[in-house]
């Protein structure tokens, strides 16, 4: 989607090695959340940023930790892979709650831990 | 935690015909939007409605909002083929964090 990237698009990984995602965003927007979607369970917010340095837990945040050092960079890690975070996960960016057009997501990338 | 919940949760019809999907949430809101995902692909935002609002209309989307029932709905109407998809209503809460909680949604196959 325009104006918002994420790498790598797929990835495969071991149980135990560390993994971090990276969305990127052109908006100069200044929310910018990870979540996660599962068959059954929908899209899950992992952690959400509302400027640099400052970011927060979503609902499913254990095995994950974030990191925004600029405001058009925020970094997923998971620090030590599991067979359970094998998923897809997106990217999402906001001017703010009054952002009368939502969310713009990313394109996804999809995790698999072996 | 506060979820939409998405009602059905598969949907089949013709093409020219309605789709009515339906959202329950469970806290107070300021806001619950409606997302579209094709297929192996990111959701697009398709219509936001506010609180003070009871009803949107965006082309051939109708949004309903009832927050004494805490629920909404999205009509599809003269659907086509290329509105198959899955349709998820996210729902923020009054806690000034600007987050949305999606719902599991609904698959929507629209026959041609």
């Amino acid at each position: 989607d325009a104006g918002i990237t994420q790498s790598p698009r797929h990835k495969v990984t071991e149980t135990g090695t560390p993994v971090t995602l990276r969305c990127h965003q052109t908006e100069n927007h200044r929310y910018m959340y990870w979540y996660r979607q599962d068959p059954g369970h929908g899209l899950r917010l992992i952690h959400y940023s509302y400027g640099v340095k400052d970011t927060d837990k979503g609902e499913v945040s254990d095995g994950y930790s974030v990191s925004r050092s600029k405001t058009e960079d925020f970094l997923l890690t998971l620090e030590s892979a599991t067979s359970s975070q094998t998923s897809v996960y997106f990217c999402a960016i906001s001017g703010g709650t009054g952002d009368y057009y939502g969310y713009t997501f990313g394109s996804g990338t999809r995790l698999t831990v072996v | 935690s506060q979820q939409g919940e998405e009602d059905p949760q598969a949907l089949s019809i013709q093409e020219g015909e309605n789709a009515t999907m339906n959202c329950s949430y469970k806290t107070s809101i300021n806001n619950l939007q409606w997302y579209r995902q094709n297929s192996g692909r990111g959701l697009v935002h398709l219509i936001l409605i506010r609180s003070n609002e009871r009803e949107k209309h965006s082309g051939r989307l109708r949004v309903t909002l009832d927050t004494s029932k805490k629920s909404s709905s999205l009509l599809i109407t003269a659907s086509r083929a290329a509105d198959t998809a899955s349709y998820f209503c996210a729902t923020d809460d009054t806690s000034g964090t600007y987050k949305y909680i999606f719902g599991t949604g609904t698959r929507l196959k629209v026959l041609a």
